[in-house]
C-alpha cells in the first residue's frame, strides 16, 4: 500500500537555527513528491515540488528538500529558520499525472525567540 | 496564478441540517478536484475525487449518500453535507489539479463546519 511517514510530529527549534524535517515515502516506483505548509485554520501553501531530475529541489521561503531514492526519502530542510515559520508541515506523495495525493501525519513546527 | 477559494469559511448549523460548501478555481479550469476532510491535529484524509461533468469517486468508508459532490462547470465543484450530524463537525478543505499537467494540486483555504 501505498504511504507517507513523517516520523516527527513535533518539533521545535531556537529561531536562527537550522531545520531538519523528515519525510519518507512507500511507492511502487518513484512518485511525485511535495512539501506542503498549513497555518492555523489555513488551507495548504506548496513550498516545493519533486517530479524528475535534479533530487536538490528548492522552493519558497528558503526551503529546500533533497530527494534520496535509496532511502524512500525526501526531507525538507530549512538553514536558518524565522518565527513565521511556525505551522504545521506535510509531506505528499502522488503516483500519476491529476491524480490524488497521499498525506503523511504532518509535523507541527514550534519556533522559540 | 492557480487561486482555489472556498464558501463559506466557517458555518454553524443546527444537527438534522444541510450544509453546502462551494470550492471555486477563480483563475483556471479545474477539469479535477478533491475533497479533503482534517479533524483537529490530523493529516488531510481524501474524501473523494471530483470529475467535471462525471460522477465523484469516493474512498472507502465515506459515504457517498451523505456527501453529496457536484462539480457541473470546470470551475466549481460542491460538497453537501446532508443531514449532518456533531460527529460530521471538521475541516472540509478542496483542491483542484490537473492544471499543469502534473500532480500538483491547489488548495482551497478550508471550510470549518460545526454541528451543534
Amino acid at each position: 500500500a501505498q504511504s507517507v511517514t513523517q516520523p516527527d510530529i513535533h518539533i521545535t527549534v531556537s529561531e536562527g537555527a537550522s531545520l531538519e524535517l523528515r519525510c519518507n515515502y512507500s511507492y511502487g516506483a518513484t512518485p511525485y513528491l511535495f512539501w506542503y505548509v498549513q497555518s492555523p485554520g489555513q488551507g495548504l501553501q506548496l513550498l516545493l515540488k519533486y517530479f524528475s531530475g535534479d533530487t536538490l529541489v528548492q522552493g519558497i521561503k528558503g526551503f529546500e528538500a533533497e530527494f534520496k531514492r535509496s532511502q524512500s526519502s525526501f526531507n525538507l530542510r530549512k538553514p536558518s529558520v524565522h518565527w513565521s515559520d511556525a505551522a504545521e508541515y506535510f509531506c505528499a506523495a502522488g503516483g500519476t499525472s491529476y491524480g490524488k495525493l497521499t498525506f503523511g501525519q504532518g509535523t507541527i513546527l514550534t519556533v522559540h525567540p | 496564478g492557480a487561486v482555489v477559494s472556498q464558501h463559506p469559511s466557517r458555518v454553524i448549523c443546527k444537527s438534522g441540517t444541510s450544509v453546502k460548501i462551494e470550492c471555486r478555481s477563480l483563475d483556471f479550469q479545474a477539469t479535477t478536484m478533491f475533497w479533503y476532510r482534517q479533524f483537529p491535529k490530523q493529516s488531510l484524509m481524501l474524501m473523494a475525487t471530483s470529475n467535471e461533468g462525471s460522477k465523484a469517486t469516493y474512498e472507502q468508508g465515506v459515504e457517498k449518500d451523505k456527501f453529496l459532490i457536484n462539480h457541473a462547470s470546470l470551475t466549481l465543484s460542491t460538497l453537501t453535507v446532508t443531514s449532518a450530524h456533531p460527529e460530521d463537525s471538521s475541516f472540509y478543505i478542496c483542491s483542484a489539479g490537473g492544471v499543469r499537467g502534473d500532480n500538483e494540486q491547489f488548495f482551497g483555504p478550508g471550510t470549518r463546519l460545526t454541528v451543534l
